[in-house]
């Protein structure tokens, strides 16, 4: 089975500043994973995903995520917010070969000016 | 624009209503999902159908009642419905899902907010 818990219910940054939202996985295989984001009154949306391949993944909208089997981590940074950051966002994990997903409960990040 | 639509974006329902929620995509794909998006709470993953069969069922309770005409449209049935079914109801949909496949990326609508008094 294939869990995630994010780190934070809720950041706040300050524009300019770095986005960190953390995210650990348990899995009793190797993981997929994947960082949505959800804004107000929107459905969610795909930022990245890690599916084996390199474990520095780039997304959209200039956020990336570090694959650390190690610490079983999966963080998503964004070097410098943007007040169109503002928004909920879900890591979520599958089985390679599983099309379920497991999200977390979800991190809000507000953004101050 | 993502494709996947919802109606209607937001209801309010008493107890002993029965509505329809629906969704339709626009996507070419052959499966398609519910979920229960609750405060702070992770998505539960409510139904999946795959080329019109469902194949998941999350042990949900009877009130709610999926049905899928064709690949392109969804819909959940509510019936006697009950407060903490309030919630954000969002559709999905992928690519067909094969035996021992791969992950397919899914692509959510905006979803219905859903009040039950």
């Amino acid at each position: 089975a294939q869990s995630v818990t994010q780190l934070g219910s809720h950041v706040s940054v300050s524009e300019g500043a770095l986005v960190l939202l953390r995210c650990n996985y348990s899995s009793s295989v190797p993981p997929y994973l994947f960082w949505y984001v959800q804004y107000p009154n929107q459905g969610l949306q795909l930022l990245l995903k890690y599916t084996s391949a390199a474990t520095l993944v780039k997304g959209i909208n200039g956020f990336e995520a570090e694959f650390k089997k190690s610490e079983t981590s999966f963080h998503l940074t964004k070097p410098s917010a943007h007040m169109s950051d503002a928004a909920e966002y879900f890591c979520a994990v599958s089985a390679p070969n599983d099309y379920k997903l497991s999200f977390g409960a979800g991190t809000t990040v507000t953004v101050r000016a | 624009e993502t494709g996947v639509t919802q109606t209607p974006r937001h209801l309010v329902m008493g107890m002993t209503n029965k509505k329809s929620l629906k969704c339709e995509q626009h996507l070419g794909h052959n499966a398609m999902y519910w979920y229960k998006q609750s405060a702070k709470k992770p998505l539960e993953l409510m139904f999946v159908y795959n080329f019109k069969e469902q194949t998941e069922n999350n042990s949900v309770p009877s009130r709610f009642s999926p049905e899928c005409p064709n690949s392109s449209h969804l819909f959940l049935h509510l019936h006697t419905l009950q407060p903490e079914d309030s919630a954000l109801y969002l559709c999905a949909s992928s690519q067909a899902l094969l035996a021992g496949g791969r992950y397919n990326e899914q692509f959510f609508g905006p979803g219905t907010r859903l009040t039950v008094l």
